[in-house]
């Protein structure tokens, strides 16, 4: 079982916008350890989506946006594309057993 | 261009070992702190190991404490993780990946972020 918890799948139609979540605790997100995002498409290299809650690295489209609250972090795709079909797992930091880093289990983004 | 290029997995018994090689090109590893990441079957990214620049400071997650080995040769700009006492729970598709870390703007909690990944290498144990 995953420390972040993301829904296991999401699906909306090209054009649409489409949100994933992301909830952690007091002990990671709460404790304001910043939230990254990787877009993975199984046999190729996961990609960096977002980092440190809204950044996008270049390369990554303005439609894709983060963002976060007290103990959980959101990502936003807007204008949703057939390529956008992935999976999306969350990242942050975590305090408790001595410290380590922690993902979300994932979700699946299918563009129906 | 940053390429991580990871190789070595395979099929082992339980209790066997095998060691991963992440060769990367486009940067010089040794400038950065890098990472071994797991993801086992229909399950979430685990960090299992990272190395600082350095080599000073070392990670191991406590699932493979005591089991798993990172270590890096700079003239051969690659990373490399032994895998000692293998178990069919660290069945696995093992990627390489770079670390960015910073402080937040409290100077207290500091960061890990991974903006570059291999493609994977999958280790499999079972009899």
């Amino acid at each position: 079982q995953s420390v972040l918890t993301q829904p296991p799948s999401v699906s909306g139609a090209p054009g649409q916008r489409v949100t994933i979540s992301c909830t952690g605790s007091r002990s990671n997100i709460g404790a304001g350890y910043d939230v990254h995002w990787y877009q993975h498409i199984p046999g190729i290299a996961p990609k960096l989506l977002i980092h440190g809650q809204s950044n996008r690295p270049s390369g990554v489209p303005d439609r894709f946006s983060g963002s976060k609250s007290v103990t959980s972090a959101s990502l936003a795709i807007s204008g949703l594309q057939a390529e956008d079909e992935a999976d999306y797992y969350c990242q942050s930091y975590d305090s408790s057993l001595g410290g380590r880093v922690v993902f979300g289990g994932g979700t699946k983004l299918s563009v129906l | 261009q940053v390429q991580l290029v990871e190789s070595g997995g395979g099929l082992v018994k339980p209790g066997g070992s095998l060691r991963l090689t992440c060769a990367a090109s486009g940067f010089t590893l040794s400038d950065y702190y890098m990472s071994w990441i797991r993801q086992a079957p229909g399950k979430g990214p685990e960090c299992v190991s990272y190395i600082s620049a350095t080599g000073g400071s070392i990670y191991n997650a406590d699932s493979v404490k005591g089991r798993f080995t990172i270590a890096r040769d700079k003239a051969q700009n690659s990373l490399y993780l032994q895998m000692n006492s293998l178990r069919v729970e660290d069945t696995a598709v093992y990627y390489c990946a770079r670390v960015n870390w910073y402080y937040d703007t409290s100077g207290y909690s500091r960061n890990f972020y991974f903006p570059f990944w291999g493609r994977g290498t999958l280790v499999t144990v079972s009899s």
